[in-house]
C-alpha cells in the first residue's frame, strides 16, 4: 500500500491547547495537503506545502515537512472546540493522492 | 455553486446486486476521483479520471467500473456488490493546473454510505 500513516491515531486536548500531528509517507512527492473531515461529512482542504517547502503558515496552521524522512506535520495553535474533527494528510504525486489513516481530534471545552 | 454532489446518500444492496453512484461537479474541473474509506485506513482511490474520455485504474480498482460521461459527471459501478464493498464513497474533483490558484485542491462531495448484505 502507498497509504501514509499518521501519528497519534487520536488525541484529546483542552481549549486552547495547541494540537500537533504528524504524517509519514512513502512515496516522491509533488506536494502534501492536509484536509479535515467533520463527522460524517466529506473532507475539506486545509493547507498545502510544495516539496521544495520546509514550512508554512496558515492562521492557526502550521505545516512542516521534512522530504529527507518523508514526513510532515501539522500544529493547530490556540485550539477551539470546532477543531474537533479528523485530519487527513494527502500526498500528491502528480496523478494520484494517497492518503494517510488520520488523526481523531478532540477538542474538550 | 452546489460543488460536488453525489447521490444516492445512502444505500444497502444485497450480495450480488449491481448499482451505480452517480457524481457531478459544476466547477468546470478536469480531474475526478471516486475514493473509498473504512474505518482505520484512510481514503484509497478506486479510479480517477485526469480528463474527460480518460479513466485510470487506482489503489483499489478490483470489482468496480467507472465512466466519465461528460466534464460534470463521473459514475462509479459495482456490477456484482459484495459484503467487502461495504463503505463509505467518496467522489472528489480538482481543477486542471493553470487554470485556478487552487488547482492543487480536491474538492469533496458528501459521500454514500454503502451497506452490501
Amino acid at each position: 500500500s502507498q497509504q501514509g500513516e499518521e501519528d497519534p491515531q487520536a488525541l484529546s486536548i483542552q481549549e486552547g491547547e495547541n494540537a500537533t500531528m504528524n504524517c509519514s509517507y512513502k512515496t516522491s512527492i509533488n506536494n502534501l495537503q492536509w484536509y479535515r473531515q467533520n463527522s460524517g461529512r466529506g473532507l475539506v482542504h486545509l493547507i498545502l506545502i510544495r516539496s521544495n517547502e520546509r514550512e508554512k503558515h496558515s492562521g492557526r496552521l502550521r505545516v512542516t515537512l521534512d522530504t529527507s524522512k518523508k514526513s510532515s506535520s501539522l500544529l493547530i495553535t490556540a485550539s477551539r472546540a470546532a477543531d474537533t474533527a479528523s485530519y487527513f494528510c494527502a500526498t500528491d504525486t502528480g496523478n494520484q493522492f494517497y492518503f494517510g489513516t488520520g488523526t481523531s481530534l478532540t477538542v474538550i471545552p | 455553486n452546489a460543488g460536488v454532489t453525489q447521490t444516492p446518500k445512502f444505500q444497502v444492496l444485497k450480495t450480488g446486486q449491481s448499482m451505480t453512484l452517480q457524481c457531478a461537479q459544476d466547477m468546470n474541473h478536469n480531474s475526478m476521483y471516486w475514493y473509498r474509506q473504512d474505518p482505520g485506513m484512510g481514503l484509497r482511490l478506486i479510479y480517477y479520471s485526469a480528463s474527460e474520455g480518460t479513466t485510470d485504474k487506482g489503489e483499489v480498482p478490483n470489482g468496480y467500473n467507472v465512466s466519465r460521461l461528460n466534464k460534470r459527471e463521473f459514475s462509479l459501478r459495482l456490477e456484482s456488490a459484495a459484503p467487502s464493498q461495504t463503505s463509505v464513497y467518496f467522489c472528489a474533483s480538482k481543477a486542471q493546473p493553470g487554470t485556478s490558484s487552487s488547482y492543487n485542491e480536491q474538492f469533496f462531495g458528501p459521500g454514500t454510505r454503502l451497506t452490501v448484505l
